[in-house]
């Protein structure tokens, strides 16, 4: 149980386009979504949190304008990554988290490697 | 707000040896340390966890132990193997806005020579 799955797994875009990236929980309902970014041979860093029906809260330093995040419903949220630049090429990694689940455990989708011409 | 430091950031092992790698965590308030394998190019995977009211905890071949009054922690692999292989990474948890966030470790590359 408990899959997240992540929508495209990979996406190449010209400098100046938008990008939407999908996390789906598949088999449960997740109250919160989290949305990482990891560059190459570095660690995981959380971009923002998301819970369904608000808005979403972004970690310092990351620009809410440029990353949009959605959390339309218990099993979708979106990240949009708006006038894209070589430099937001990366791999982005979603999770989720529902109430009531073991600890604070996360499940990690399969990620999306976006690179920017 | 939370800081983990991860220590070694490589490691290089003969199959058949143990491997250890430590972080330390800044925020006395966070309760959940779990532990992550990652391969290139794939998602984070859970091998092991543990909560602050635990000192120890093993899965097979697996062990992390936690001291909370001096705030680190600790992942033992015994006989490795070359599949495990692999990136490792630490994470802390606690509560912040009513919810809770991982903050992870920078990572630990783990070589497993046969």
């Amino acid at each position: 149980g408990a899959v997240v799955s992540q929508h495209p797994s990979r996406v190449i875009c010209k400098s100046g386009t938008s990008v939407k990236i999908e996390c789906r929980s598949l088999d449960f309902q997740a109250t919160t979504m989290f949305w990482y970014r990891q560059f190459p041979k570095q660690s995981l860093m959380l971009m923002a949190t998301s819970n369904e029906g608000s808005k979403a809260t972004y970690e310092q330093g990351v620009e809410k304008d440029k990353f949009l995040i959605n959390h339309a419903s218990l099993t979708l949220s979106t990240l949009t990554v708006t006038s894209a630049h070589p430099e937001d090429s990366s791999f982005y990694i979603c999770s989720a988290s529902f109430s009531g689940g073991l600890y604070n455990e996360q499940f990690f989708g399969p990620g999306t490697r976006l690179t920017v011409l | 707000g939370e800081n983990v430091e991860q220590h070694p950031s490589t490691l290089s092992v003969q199959e058949g040896d143990s491997a250890v790698i430590k972080c330390t965590y800044s925020d006395s308030a966070s309760n959940y340390f779990p532990w992550y394998k990652q391969e290139l190019g794939k998602r984070p995977q859970l091998i092991i966890d543990i909560r602050s009211n635990v000192g120890e905890k093993k899965d097979q071949r697996i062990a992390v132990t936690l001291n909370k009054t001096a705030k680190h922690f600790s992942l033992h692999i015994t006989e490795t193997q070359p599949e495990d292989s692999a990136v490792y990474f630490c994470a802390a948890s606690a509560s912040s806005g009513g919810y809770n966030k991982l903050i992870f470790g920078a990572g630990t590359r783990l070589a497993v020579h046969p």
